[in-house]
Order: structure tokens, then C-alpha cells, then sequence
């Protein structure tokens, strides 16, 4: 079955970066467009970043824009997040999910159970 | 970017039904069949429970269906459990091939 994982998640000071990954399995990695959303303590969810299935589009949230940046390797089933000039206000869960299979547009459907990054000074 | 509009909290007795709103503009709910939504247990990942406005992943009960009118999509859960106490989130594919969530509402069953 579909599994993501993320890992590099911790505390880090304001200003310094931070780069996550998500190893996936259970589906051909290399045929599905992959997000990043996040979860700020006690608030909503708020959708980061979507990489097409061939890793040629990626789209950003305007509060990460240009400070983030997405990537993968479609050789290793693995999914990036590079976080720099992190903020107090960039302090969640970051989620690693699943989107659509070739078309972009199409739902999350599965999601791995997500990596806590803090910035704290 | 603003999120979707959701209502922050509903509640309703067992058996019951309960509507879920989750309001947006053309640029989102409005110009695309692509409104999805998310169950989140507390401490948990989210779980896909509606996509494409109004179909079910397999596995998720008929108890749960969309629909959308205009740029108001809806979720109704019909015979309300206590195990659908949860938080309820609405998504949409916008012009801008980002994605907006809804503000979330938390569900409570009297």
C-alpha cells in the first residue's frame, strides 16, 4: 500500500534552513504529482508547495515563495522540501502527500504522518 | 491566497444529519470540479474522505457525500456517529495551480 514517510525535521534558529525529505513507496513514485502542506500547533492545514509527477512544474504558497524550494528524485522515491530564511511563523507539521496521477489538479489522497519543524531562537 | 470558508464548528445529536459549508470564489470552488475533502482525528494525518466535489475513495462510508453550488461546496454526513467527531477540511485547485484549504470546522456529536 502507499507509504510516505518524512524525516529531517527539528528545531532550528530563525533565519537558518532546513531541508526535509519524504521516502514513499507502495506506487509508482515517478507517475504523481506531490505536495507539501503544513499544520501550525492548534491551527488549520495550509497547502506549501506541489511538484509535478516529472518534477518540471512546481508551484509555492505566497508565504513560502522564495524562500522554499521543492524538488525529487524520481531515482530514489524521494520528495524534497529545502526551507531556508526560516521564520517563527513557519513553525508546523509538515505533511508530505500524495497528488494526482499525472494531472496535477486532482486531489491529495494519501498523506505520511508528518515531520514537526521548529524555529525557535 | 485566503483560505476557503468554513463554519469552525458543528454539532449534532446521533442519527442526525449535519452540513459542512465551505465557501470560495470563481477563482477556486467555483471554476473547477476539484473540491476535495479531509477528516483529521486529532495528532493525526488527514484522511481523503471526498474528491472531484462529490466521490467517495473506496473504503470511506456512503454517509459522507458532496456537492457544490456556485462557489459553495457542502459535506453532509448522514447518521452521525461519535466516531465522525473529528475536524473536517475542504480543499480547492485554484486558477493559479496552487491549492487553498478551508478554514476547518470541528465536529461534535451531542
Amino acid at each position: 500500500q502507499v507509504h510516505l514517510v518524512e524525516s529531517g525535521g527539528g528545531v532550528v534558529q530563525p533565519e537558518r534552513s532546513l531541508r526535509l525529505s519524504c521516502a514513499a513507496s507502495g506506487f509508482t513514485f515517478s507517475t504523481y504529482a506531490l505536495h507539501w502542506v503544513r499544520q501550525a500547533p492548534g491551527k488549520g492545514l495550509e497547502w506549501v508547495a506541489l511538484i509535478s509527477y516529472d518534477g518540471t512544474n512546481k508551484y509555492y504558497a505566497d508565504s513560502v515563495k522564495g524562500r522554499f524550494t521543492i524538488s525529487r528524485d524520481n531515482s530514489k522515491n524521494t520528495l524534497f522540501l529545502q526551507m531556508n530564511s526560516l521564520r517563527l511563523e513557519d513553525t508546523a507539521v509538515y505533511y508530505c502527500a500524495r497528488g494526482g496521477h499525472f494531472v496535477e489538479a486532482k486531489a491529495v489522497d494519501y498523506w505520511g504522518q508528518g515531520a514537526m519543524v521548529t524555529v525557535s531562537s | 491566497q485566503s483560505a476557503l470558508t468554513q463554519p469552525a464548528s458543528v454539532s449534532g445529536s446521533p442519527g442526525q444529519s449535519i452540513t459542512i459549508s465551505c465557501t470560495g470564489t470563481s477563482s477556486d470552488v467555483g471554476g473547477y470540479n476539484f473540491v476535495s475533502w479531509y477528516q483529521q482525528y486529532s495528532g493525526k494525518a488527514p484522511k481523503l474522505i471526498i474528491y472531484n466535489v462529490s466521490s467517495r475513495p473506496s473504503g470511506v462510508s456512503n454517509r459522507f457525500s458532496g456537492s457544490k453550488s456556485g462557489n459553495t461546496a457542502s459535506l453532509t454526513i448522514s447518521g452521525l456517529q461519535a466516531e465522525d467527531e473529528a475536524d473536517y477540511y475542504c480543499s480547492s485547485y485554484t486558477t493559479s495551480s496552487a491549492r487553498l484549504f478551508g478554514t476547518g470546522t470541528k465536529v461534535t456529536v451531542l
